[in-house]
């Protein structure tokens, strides 16, 4: 079936530092990716929609220059949490699709960023 | 307006018996699916059940099954047999605009099901 990766699992970092989160479509290619944030016992929320070879386009609200997002190949999209601050502590977990209309979402494992 | 709306945020139910999980939606496309994730308390989000807006029968997958209603807008996901292992928080999410594959997922807030021995 088709996996997705996301790395790392878990990362803990400093105040006003950055953070790279890697997610891959393993065997399947995926033109759309999403990412989402999740708080402690809440649902998930959309932060952007990553296109390859296009600039994502994000939800209200979401702050594009602090969570960058590159699709730069079929396989791969990256965020990038710039100068964090411990508000944006929270669960990230990206999402692709195949191009079929009833093909569910696979999700990556997970990002826990934490920072101090 | 909430486009997914799960109005149960816990559940409780009894091993080797059945539950139900409601969900309700809302749109206006004609062309849309609906999904049940399962979320257990690692985090990662396990795909359990698709439904089609056109879809005549309800889907199944093993323990799961759909109940589509769809003039009612409810598409509430039926767990037969629980077991220990299906304690986890479920989601009810919907996809609107099928032609592509950039259809976002919108999600409810959630059930977190518990199920006892």
């Amino acid at each position: 079936g088709a996996v997705v990766s996301q790395h790392p699992s878990r990362v803990i970092c400093k105040s006003g530092t950055s953070v790279k989160i890697e997610c891959r479509s393993l065997d399947f290619q995926a033109t759309t990716m999403f990412w989402y944030r999740q708080f402690p016992k809440q649902s998930l929320m959309l932060m952007a929609t990553s296109n390859e070879g296009s600039k994502a386009t994000y939800e209200q609200g979401v702050e594009k220059d602090k969570f960058l997002i590159n699709h730069a190949s079929l396989t791969l999209s990256t965020l990038t949490v710039t100068s964090a601050h411990p508000e944006d502590s929270s669960f990230y977990i990206c999402s692709a699709s195949r191009w079929k209309y009833n093909s569910p979402l696979h999700f990556g494992n997970g990002t826990r960023l934490t920072v101090t | 307006a909430q486009k997914i709306t799960q109005t149960q945020p816990g559940m409780f139910v009894q091993e080797k018996e059945a539950v139900t999980l409601d969900c309700t939606y809302d749109t206006s496309d004609p062309s849309y699916g609906l999904f049940w994730y399962k979320q257990p308390s690692s985090g990662e989000m396990i795909f359990l059940i698709y439904q089609g807006s056109y879809d005549q029968q309800n889907a199944t997958e093993g323990r799961y099954s759909l109940n589509f209603q769809k003039a009612r807008k409810s598409a509430n996901l039926v767990i037969s047999a629980s077991q220990l292992g299906d304690s986890a928080m479920y989601f009810c999410a919907m996809r609107e605009g099928l032609e592509t594959s950039g259809s976002r997922l919108t999600f409810g807030e959630g059930t977190q099901l518990t199920v006892n021995p």
